[in-house]
């Protein structure tokens, strides 16, 4: 059963900020909060996790709140490329047995 | 990143027949995983192959429908077996590297696309 509960669909004007929020109200205190993207008729493509503070690397924020319940993944300057279907996936498990829980993602379209 | 292909891209197959799909990835990884993706679905995964272990399936996926195998460190190969429609899906399989994040990421490849008529 998924963990997570993401906006079926979302749209953002190309140059601008996406932010796609993240329900997980369920996560375990161990368990990491990840995303992936998955371009049309591609396999997914890591973009960024984080346990308990925020993170930053060069695709992509991800904004984790206090609580844990949720998180806001952000794309400082969304482009074009960027359309594409976005996963929230909580990770349940030890480094050395765990799974990724696929939520249903969150479809979206940036516009020129 | 490990680059990981798959055989083949996609097939359309006759319904109780059977279709073995490969995995190879180009570095040695200790844990591999398969996954599922029904048309406009997300992911789910069917087990996790380990090298020298026996496969570890989902609830809902047994090893006589999917059987795994996981001959060496760069390799497996996932077989649906006697294919039904509702087995038309992507397949996908995913390793576990030690990624620029400092942690272990998972990496997919770019799925086989099968049809069961």
């Amino acid at each position: 059963d998924a963990k997570t509960t993401q906006p079926p669909s979302m749209d953002c004007a190309e140059g601008r900020a996406a932010n796609l929020p993240c329900n997980h109200s369920t996560i375990s205190g161990n368990e990491y909060v990840y995303w992936y993207r998955q371009i049309h008729s591609q396999g997914p493509q890591y973009i960024i996790h984080g346990l308990k503070n925020n993170e930053t690397n060069e695709m992509a924020s991800l904004i984790i709140t206090e609580d844990r319940k949720s998180s806001t993944l952000i794309l400082p300057h969304a482009t074009l490329r960027d359309t594409a279907v976005y996963y929230c996936i909580v990770r349940v498990g030890t480094d050395s047995s765990y799974k990724l829980i696929f939520g249903s993602g969150t479809r979206l379209l940036v516009r020129p | 990143s490990a680059v990981i292909s798959q055989k083949p891209s996609r097939d359309i197959c006759q319904r109780g027949t059977s279709l073995t799909i490969q995995c190879q990835v180009d570095s040695q990884v200790t844990m591999m995983f398969w996954y599922r993706q029904q048309p406009g679905q997300s992911l789910t995964l069917i087990a996790t192959a380990n090298q020298g272990s026996e496969a570890t399936y989902e609830s809902g996926f047994v090893i006589d429908k999917f059987p795994i195998s996981r001959p060496n460190l760069t390799f497996s190969t996932l077989t649906v077996s006697n294919m039904s429609p509702e087995d038309s899906s992507i397949y996908l399989c995913s390793v576990e590297e030690w990624g620029t994040s400092g942690s272990y990421e998972q990496y997919f490849g770019p799925g086989t696309r099968l049809t069961v008529t």
